[in-house]
């Protein structure tokens, strides 16, 4: 049964651009979770997609967006990258209505130059 | 202002001692909070999660006490093994609904 899946591992991109993460959910799991992790934080929560919509909603701005698919994989798309966007971006995932264990995945690495 | 605070950056203890971690919070009200490790470049994985209705939940060598009144929660590990060495993060969850509000986490090194 494969967990929760990121990708890419590791991605460098320069101020300015834009940038797609991509999520898939341990099997049987209906919801993702984003989370932003600077180094020596915890994670920040960004938002949240459940049936294709986003649910909740963190004290992110704008340029940060999502969307999920059918098959409940997501993304999330950062816009006009700023040198602070430079982080650990966490995918979460979890069943139901009840959101209680949350199963992660290892993360992307973004660095912002 | 809103704050949850894990109080130590890094704990050091001896192979075999409990590692006691605490967490503290203000102004929130939690339907629950929860712990989980992180080790280095990777994921935070679930390990207990305790009720605000709950004293004390246990699980093998974990044991984790929340006091809503004092609005605190300890998270001990007994027994404790090098292989325990990780960073550990507390997070609460206001309604039940999966938004995780984390702690910076505490860096636990369980020395030989």
């Amino acid at each position: 049964d494969a967990g929760v899946t990121q990708s890419p591992t590791h991605l460098i991109k320069t101020r300015g651009q834009q940038v797609t993460l991509r999520c898939s959910p341990k099997s049987g799991h209906d919801t993702v979770s984003w989370y932003q992790q600077a180094l020596g934080q915890g994670p920040q929560f960004i938002f949240q997609y459940y049936e294709e919509e986003e649910r909740q909603r963190g004290n992110f701005p704008d340029r940060f967006s999502g969307h999920q698919f059918p098959n409940y994989s997501s993304e999330l798309n950062v816009n006009a990258l700023l040198l602070g966007d430079s982080a650990l971006y966490l995918c979460a995932s979890s069943s139901g209505l009840l959101q209680e264990t949350q199963y992660f995945g290892p993360g992307t690495r973004l660095l912002v130059l | 202002s809103q704050k949850i605070e894990q109080n130590s950056e890094a704990l050091n203890i001896q192979e075999g001692k409990t590692a006691t971690l605490t967490c503290n919070y203000t102004n929130y009200s939690p339907a629950y909070l929860q712990w989980y490790r992180q080790d280095p470049g990777r994921g935070p994985v679930f390990l207990l999660l305790i009720r605000e209705n709950e004293k004390e939940k246990r699980k093998e060598r974990l044991k984790v006490t929340f006091d809503t009144t004092l609005k605190q929660s300890l998270f001990h590990i007994t027994a404790s093994q090098p292989a325990d060495s990780a960073t550990y993060l507390c997070a609460l969850d206001m309604e039940s609904q999966g938004n995780l509000i984390f702690g910076k986490g505490t860096k636990l090194s369980v020395k030989p």
